[in-house]
């Protein structure tokens, strides 16, 4: 099965910039998205392809893919942006095309 | 306003049977496919089911094919889950995620519901 890697866990400071990495085989021209979740609520897209943001997310939230690794960049980075955050794909290869990845929980120092 | 509201979460046994609804409203339900993601607790997130805008095309995850089946009805701006055979690793909060018009990302979800299997 097809598996997006992160770490498991980034801390930053606050003001800082966070970088959290998203891994994985033959990205080509698929396109990866982002979600920040805080506990006990659904998830929130702040990135969709690669590095577009939809209306109301700040633009301290960045997308970028180089070869087969996405990041999303968090710049500023305040007290509120304490989350888990995942990466996702489609890939229409796949039996199911939907494919998270692991996760990412950002501290905020 | 768009919302997407999930319902019929609930406590069942290995083996039972439960379906979820997902009732949705401020947008063009019969325009946009959807999804039905999980997350067992502590977990990361799942896609488990996928319907195209007409129900024409469906999709289901490894884990769960053979056993949930996931419907729309475009009349009533609904979508649903119906999910037989149940098993302890079933456990998860169940989210409806619109899919985006232009892109293939979720972006609106419900709140969830709670399905636990458990004896």
């Amino acid at each position: 099965s097809y598996v997006l890697s992160q770490p498991p866990s980034v801390s930053v400071a606050p003001g800082k910039t966070a970088r959290i990495t998203c891994g994985g085989n033959n990205f080509g021209s698929k396109s990866i998205h982002w979600y920040q979740q805080k506990p006990g609520l659904a998830p929130l897209l702040v990135v969709y392809e690669d590095s577009d943001r939809p209306s109301g997310i700040p633009k301290r939230f960045s997308g970028s893919k180089s070869g087969n690794t996405a990041t999303l960049t968090i710049s500023r980075v305040e007290a509120g942006d304490e989350a888990d955050y995942f990466c996702q794909l489609w890939d229409s290869t796949l039996d199911h095309p939907y494919v998270f990845g692991t996760g990412t929980k950002v501290t905020v120092l | 306003e768009v919302q997407l509201v999930e319902s019929g979460g609930g406590l069942v046994q290995p083996g039972g049977s439960l379906r979820l609804s997902c009732t949705t409203s401020g947008f063009t339900f019969s325009t946009y496919e959807m999804n039905w993601v999980r997350q067992a607790p502590g977990k990361g997130l799942e896609s488990v089911a996928y319907i195209s805008n007409s129900g024409s095309a469906i999709y289901y995850a490894d884990s769960v094919r053979g056993r949930f089946t996931i419907s729309r009805d475009n009349a009533k701006n609904s979508l649903s889950l119906q999910m037989n055979r149940l098993r302890v690793e079933d456990t998860a909060v169940y989210y409806c995620a619109r899919e985006g018009f232009l892109f293939d990302a979720f972006d609106m979800w419900g709140q969830g519901t709670l399905v636990t299997v458990s004896s």
